[in-house]
């Protein structure tokens, strides 16, 4: 079985740009969650969805960030316009059930680098 | 400010000696989980604890939850190189869709 895949594993992108990263969680997963990194603090939540729905968009720094999930598959977090705070790892996650037991899986990262 | 603290953030032993990395919070939460990362990978699960005061072993892995809930540590005995990544723990809340990492603990294990 897959794991959770993300795209691309880098981007380096300029002040001002869009970017849009992609997620594809594993199949039949209906909850995603993104988390990011940025250097030097821990990994932060920023948002879940249940299948397209926004469960939980508290951890969404600012609207500057759009995620989407149409059809309730795959998902993707777009920053627009990019500033350099937004610098750090992106992971996705994925779970099939939702509760305080359950196991989220982990996609690798994108790297993004605002420079 | 982390809700989770995470100590010592680095460590670096040689194999076979044994270690300790402690979880502390503030906050209590519903469970806790750890949590091991490798460079250019996700955060991959090792355990979730529970009940308080409740323990936990993996093969040299050892975890404990706090009596309160608030805190944990992960025992390692007789460190090998392969265990050599960087440790995190994570909080789950109450509705348990999100996550609340620590810092992280980067352990280095030398031959």
């Amino acid at each position: 079985e897959a794991g959770v895949t993300q795209f691309p594993s880098h981007s380096v992108i300029e002040k001002g740009q869009t970017v849009t990263l992609r997620c594809d969680p594993i199949s039949g997963h209906d909850n995603l969650y993104w988390y990011r990194r940025v250097m030097g603090k821990e990994i932060k939540f920023l948002l879940h969805f249940v299948k397209e729905s926004k469960q939980d968009e508290s951890g969404m720094p600012n609207n500057r960030f759009l995620a989407e999930r149409t059809g309730g598959t795959y998902s993707t977090l777009k920053v627009q316009p990019a500033e350099l705070e937004d610098s750090g790892v992106y992971f996705c996650a994925s779970s099939q059930l939702t509760g305080y037991t359950d196991t989220q899986y982990f996609g690798p990262g994108t790297r993004l680098t605002v420079l | 400010t982390q809700l989770l603290k995470q100590s010592p953030q680095f460590l670096s032993i040689q194999e076979g000696e044994n270690l300790t990395v402690y979880c502390n919070s503030s906050s209590v939460f519903s469970s806790l989980q750890w949590y091991r990362q490798e460079p250019g990978e996700g955060p991959v699960l090792l355990v979730t604890v529970v009940t308080g005061g409740e323990v936990k072993k993996l093969k040299r892995l050892t975890f404990q939850f706090g009596d309160a809930r608030k805190d944990s540590s992960l025992h390692i005995t007789a460190a090998q190189t392969g265990d050599t990544g960087l440790y995190l723990c994570a909080g789950i809340n109450n509705a348990g869709n999100m996550l609340t990492f620590g810092g992280g603990t980067r352990l280095m294990v030398k031959p």
